[in-house]
């Protein structure tokens, strides 16, 4: 069975701090895709990344890096210098490749980014 | 191009009620999919399509039916609302092995 963890439930900042948003997934397949996703207080999901499970390289958009650690299961979010529009709540998600495709998601992580 | 659209955006049902939840993209996108998001609860699948006419059941969808006559249309039917159903809904969808992209949701409140 697949799983998301995402372990920090609320985070609070102010603002140009940095701040980091950890992910943990468990899968059995050698071929997956990881994404992070994110909900601004209007409602809307909003598409960020998606990383599959042979590309292991870090990457970074703007004031958004991401960690993808294979021998920690891990996929872990990065935002630089925070701003109060960065406050949301964010989604990491895990899907297989074929079949379904289907989307597990964690159960979220509010980020707080106070002025 | 629209992306995923649905309606209604908000809805208010008396237990025992019926309504269809519609969702249309216009990205020719074979796979479909409704999830329902709880408070504090991330977002849990309902039922998917990987294309017309054929549909499946995910994680929770005990009270809900879909149907899949076009590649286009997912609509999501409650038969008997309960207060249990109260959720927002959001559909997606996505060419295979692509990214997936969300509709605005609806919420819904049963009464």
């Amino acid at each position: 069975a697949q799983k998301v963890t995402q372990a920090q439930t609320e985070i609070s900042v102010v603002e140009k701090e940095d701040v980091t948003l950890d992910c943990v997934y468990e899968t059995r397949d050698t071929t997956y895709y990881l994404f992070w996703y994110k909900q601004p207080p209007s409602g809307e999901l909003v598409f960020l990344i998606r990383r599959n499970s042979f590309d292991e390289q870090n990457e970074i958009s703007g004031r958004y890096s991401w960690n993808f650690q294979k021998s920690t299961s891990s996929f872990n979010f990065t935002i630089t210098a925070s701003q109060v529009v960065d406050s949301a709540v964010y989604f990491c998600a895990l899907s297989s490749q074929g079949g379904s495709e289907k989307l597990v998601f964690g159960k979220g992580t509010k980020l707080t980014v106070n002025p | 191009n629209a992306g995923v659209t649905q309606t209604p955006k908000f809805r208010i049902l008396k237990i025992g009620q019926s309504m269809t939840l519609q969702c249309t993209q216009d990205m020719n996108h074979n796979y479909m999919y409704w999830y329902r998001q709880d408070p504090g609860m991330g977002l849990k699948l309902i039922y998917y399509s990987v294309g017309a006419g054929i549909t499946d059941k995910g994680e929770v969808p005990n009270g809900y039916n879909v149907s899949r006559s076009t590649t286009e249309d997912f609509p999501l039917r409650l038969e008997l609302a309960a207060p249990s159903q109260t959720s927002v809904y959001f559909c997606a969808s996505s060419k295979q092995l692509e990214t997936k992209y969300f509709g605005p949701g609806t919420r819904l409140l049963v009464l």
